[in-house]
């Protein structure tokens, strides 16, 4: 499978506990998107990474929330001191440096986080 | 802020008929706009990709037009299937920044 890759699929974790997802990119795409999505609504975009530096931030990460992308390939989203409000789906979305139109974006299957 | 709004939230068809979901933005600055699907419990698979220099996209029973200055889109689905049930979100890229804004999504149940 060459798709954008997610790790797990579900993850069931109890309040104050920490998290941690893993996404892998499509071989060489430099580009890594990380989104939020909760029931009912359309994603929230987190955090952008290109290579190895994080580029941008959403406002929506919290102190709690912490993305790396150490060699520019796999990522990580580590959420700490979970809490109720966290439970969505986390979406990693990934793009070519080079490509015909900007911003499109190849989405995984996402991770289904829920805090009981 | 930016914001995408899609209407209806919610439609419901007999199979066979053809209809238009509405997508609008208040940005002028977004730069393409995209059309998703996204099945329960999946991640998104992209459907059209219109640029902002262009008017529409077509891709089989689906077609796909941007109005910049009236800030709206259209996803047209012509002979509508049950496989067609998902929910559809439209997204809009911005020039200054590799990030999607997404609206809330339609979600279209086709009815056989």
């Amino acid at each position: 499978d060459t798709g954008v890759s997610q790790d797990p699929r579900h993850k069931i974790t109890k309040r104050g506990q920490n998290v941690t997802f893993r996404c892998d990119p499509i071989s060489e795409h430099n580009r890594l998107y990380w989104y939020r999505q909760t029931l009912g609504q359309g994603p929230e975009f987190l955090t952008y990474f290109q290579n190895e530096a994080q580029l941008e931030k959403s406002r929506l990460l919290s102190d709690r929330f912490s993305a790396e992308r150490p060699k520019g390939s796999f990522s990580t989203l580590e959420i700490q001191r979970t809490e109720q409000g966290d439970s969505a789906m986390y979406l990693c979305a990934s793009s070519p440096s080079r490509q015909l139109a900007k911003n499109i974006q190849y989405f995984g299957a996402g991770t289904r986080l829920s805090v009981l | 802020k930016q914001e995408v709004t899609q209407i209806p939230a919610a439609l419901s068809v007999p199979e066979g008929e053809n209809l238009v979901l509405n997508c609008s933005f208040t940005d002028s600055a977004i730069y393409n706009l995209q059309w998703f699907r996204q099945d329960p419990g999946k991640g998104l698979t992209s459907l059209l990709l219109i640029q902002s220099s262009q008017r529409e996209q077509t891709s089989g029973r689906l077609n796909a037009s941007l109005d910049k200055s009236s800030g709206r889109s259209t996803l047209y689905i012509a002979a509508s299937q049950p496989g067609d049930s998902a929910t559809y979100l439209c997204a809009g890229g911005m020039d200054s920044s590799y990030k999607l804004i997404f609206g809330s999504g339609t979600r279209l149940l086709v009815r056989p």
